[in-house]
């Protein structure tokens, strides 16, 4: 059965640091999501991305914070200068469409730690 | 008034039992709903889905949906310790947003 993958699964950075989060969605999908968990607290959304462009956010994707779909099977985070707060667990999800059953379907996450 | 409402648990079933959740929403063109489970430290795991007023049964998992009331539970049947997990509602509209708002979850736990 196909599935979203994530890696690395635990990146270790420090504050100020530039990371790059990396996801490969299903491979029939359209839209990509990301979304993070802080310990202990409820997933977020961050961000969708649908024909190469972003077509949601929220108000925590500010300046820092970027995706990309680099070629036609990775899509990345990018977290340019990276703060003790950004510390939680991403995930990727991807979804096949805009239609009312548009399931999503998360990776397994990449936690990150920032020191 | 909170998107996504949920008891946040633990809610505490022996095995065997049935484990009823329930979660209300705020937004009233959600058209889709969806329930997840997420195992400590895991992923949130997709269980159900229910787009119709009514129930929908899938194996052990039944869904239920009023969107009257704005309310949608998951009955779990026959509770197994495997299934000690916090189950996450997440309401859904198709027009203008693709996003995922999710609750706090409930916390399942199923004693042996």
């Amino acid at each position: 059965e196909p599935e979203v993958t994530q890696t690395p699964s635990h990146q270790v950075t420090q504050m100020g640091q530039e990371v790059i989060l990396r996801c490969v969605p299903i491979s029939n999908h359209l839209y990509f999501y990301w979304y993070r968990q802080i310990l202990g607290q409820k997933v977020e959304f961050l961000v969708s991305f649908y024909n190469n462009e972003i077509s949601e956010k929220s108000e925590i994707f500010d300046d820092q914070f970027s995706v990309e779909r680099p070629d036609g099977s990775n899509f990345t985070l990018k977290i340019r200068s990276t703060k003790l707060e950004d510390s939680a667990m991403y995930f990727c999800a991807s979804s096949p469409g805009t239609s009312v059953r548009n399931e999503q379907f998360f990776g397994p996450g990449t936690r990150l730690t920032v020191l | 008034q909170k998107e996504v409402e949920q008891n946040s648990g633990p809610l505490s079933v022996p095995e065997g039992a049935i484990a009823s959740l329930n979660c209300t929403y705020s937004d009233r063109v959600s058209q889709s709903f969806f329930w997840y489970r997420q195992y400590s430290g895991k992923s949130p795991e997709l269980i159900m889905s229910i787009y119709s007023n009514g129930d929908k049964e899938d194996g052990r998992f039944t869904a239920q949906l009023n969107k009257a009331s704005q309310y949608v539970s998951l009955l779990i049947r026959d509770s197994q310790p495997s299934d000690s997990a916090t189950y996450l509602c997440a309401p859904y509209r198709e027009t203008g947003f693709q996003k995922l708002v999710f609750g706090t979850g409930t916390r399942l736990l199923v004693s042996p």
